[in-house]
């Protein structure tokens, strides 16, 4: 089944520690986005990528790093220097120059 | 910058009743896309229906049918017969054409703060 897949589900940080989240997708698409989730808050950008080994910042990109090595994933690092982590983040790819993104399950972040 | 809001927290239907879901949405351009999405409690955003700015016809997908006004700038989304599945939260979001094709943020999706919908057995 192509699909997009995120983990793990659930991920605790400690405080000064830097995280990742992975992303994988079979579905052949060039395009793949980061969306950070707050309750009551729709979706809000943190990186995209067009291409591999090219990324772009979204709206809210201070304290979080990605890379783009492979078509298939795009991992997303929450460094130390984002202060507020506690979230749901979605992964999101697609067909790059098509209208339409495809959405993995999430995962929660939680602050110890 | 363009922007999405949608006026309903929250609604409440009752099963197999219809109820509409308000969007509206500000920009400048003509050549865009509009979606709804649904995020059911497992938290996962699933595509309900799209529409192209440049088709007056109105899109349709089974239950799930969408009232485009692009002059007003509005774009709700009806769901005919309600099911106890279609309990969610339900986000508008809008992106440009324009920049799809050229790279830049222009084409990335922005998103409406959502309506959680309740379906009343």
């Amino acid at each position: 089944d192509g699909g997009i897949t995120q983990s793990p589900k659930y991920l605790f940080r400690k405080e000064g520690q830097n995280v990742t989240l992975s992303c994988e997708q079979n579905l052949n698409h060039d395009a793949m986005y980061w969306y950070r989730q707050d309750p009551g808050q729709g979706l809000r950008l943190i990186y995209y990528s067009q291409i591999v080994n090219d990324f772009q910042k979204g709206d809210i990109a201070e304290g979080y790093s990605v890379s783009r090595e492979k078509k298939e994933s795009f991992p997303l690092t929450v460094t130390s220097a984002q202060k507020n982590p506690t979230a749901f983040y979605l992964c999101a790819s697609s067909i790059w120059g098509k209208e339409t993104q495809y959405f993995g399950p999430g995962t929660r972040l939680l602050v110890l | 910058a363009q922007t999405v809001t949608q006026s309903q927290p929250e609604m409440s239907v009752q099963e197999a009743e219809t109820v509409t879901l308000s969007c509206t949405y500000d920009t400048s351009e003509s050549d865009y896309y509009l979606f709804w999405y649904k995020q059911p409690p497992s938290r996962q955003m699933i595509l309900v229906i799209r529409q192209e700015a440049y088709k007056q016809q109105n899109a349709t997908e089974n239950r799930f049918s969408v009232n485009f006004q692009k002059a007003a700038k509005s774009f709700s989304l009806k769901i005919s017969d309600s099911q106890l599945g279609d309990a969610a939260m339900y986000f508008c979001a809008y992106r440009s054409a324009s920049g799809m094709n050229y790279g830049g943020s222009q084409g990335n999706l922005i998103f409406g703060k959502g309506t959680k919908l309740s379906v009343k057995p």
